[in-house]
């Protein structure tokens, strides 16, 4: 089946830091891969994705490249933000059920505290 | 604003009581789901749906059951709630095709069974 893997949190940054985040996964196919952001008390939502091999999404001054050779699809940032602390959750889609539909599958989410 | 609505923040519930939770959406997505979410299970998906009236288990269906009667509104049911389903509950939609699969989620509901 789907999966993702996403290294093990918390993690804790100074501001201006570096941010890597590694997300790993194993699918059938050609899944299309996903950061979504959770903020402290809101729901999750979106950061960037991409849909092929080698697409580099970027978003906020995050940004992460769909490496088919690896199975990856790591999230960086040159320099964080307080504003940035939060939870990350790599996903990635795949089809369903003959439906034409598509589903998620999430790692466990990564917390992140940027600190001033 | 197109948004995904969850009725409530917060519930607490008492051990085997028949608890709802309320999701709409305002996009017409054919797509709805519901996850729970905890701490170091990251998101589990309970149950989804690609159309009115139509529902498919997600991961961990057993304890849950869903409605879905109009093409906005997906609920998600505790028949009878007890202490492990404390969790929070995250409503979810999306259009059935194209767009990646991008899902729109709710601000989630925190749901406490005593």
């Amino acid at each position: 089946g789907n999966s993702v893997t996403q290294m093990e949190g918390p993690v804790t940054l100074s501001e201006e830091a570096f941010l890597t985040i590694n997300c790993t996964y194993t699918a059938t196919g050609y899944p299309s891969l996903f950061w979504y952001v959770q903020y402290p008390g809101e729901g999750l939502q979106l950061l960037l994705k991409a849909t092929k091999a080698d697409d580099k999404g970027s978003n906020k001054g995050f940004e992460a490249t769909y490496r088919k050779e690896t199975t990856s699809f790591h999230l960086e940032k040159g320099s964080v933000q307080v504003s940035d602390s939060a939870v990350y959750f790599c996903a990635l889609s795949a089809s369903w059920s003959g439906a034409g539909s598509y589903q998620l599958t999430f790692g466990k989410g990564t917390k992140l505290s940027v600190i001033p | 604003d197109v948004k995904v609505t969850q009725s409530s923040r917060y519930l607490v519930k008492r051990t085997g009581e028949k608890v709802f939770l309320e999701c709409v959406q305002d996009m017409d997505h054919e797509n709805m789901f519901w996850y729970r979410q905890d701490p170091g299970l990251g998101l589990r998906l309970i149950y989804f749906s690609y159309d009115v009236k139509m529902k498919e288990k997600g991961d961990i269906p057993e304890g849950y059951s869903v409605s879905r009667e109009k093409k906005e509104r997906f609920s998600l049911i505790l028949e009878s709630a007890s202490t492990n389903q404390t969790s929070m509950y995250l409503c979810a939609s999306s259009h059935r095709v194209g767009t990646g699969a991008l899902l729109l989620f709710g601000q989630g509901t925190r749901l406490t069974v005593v």
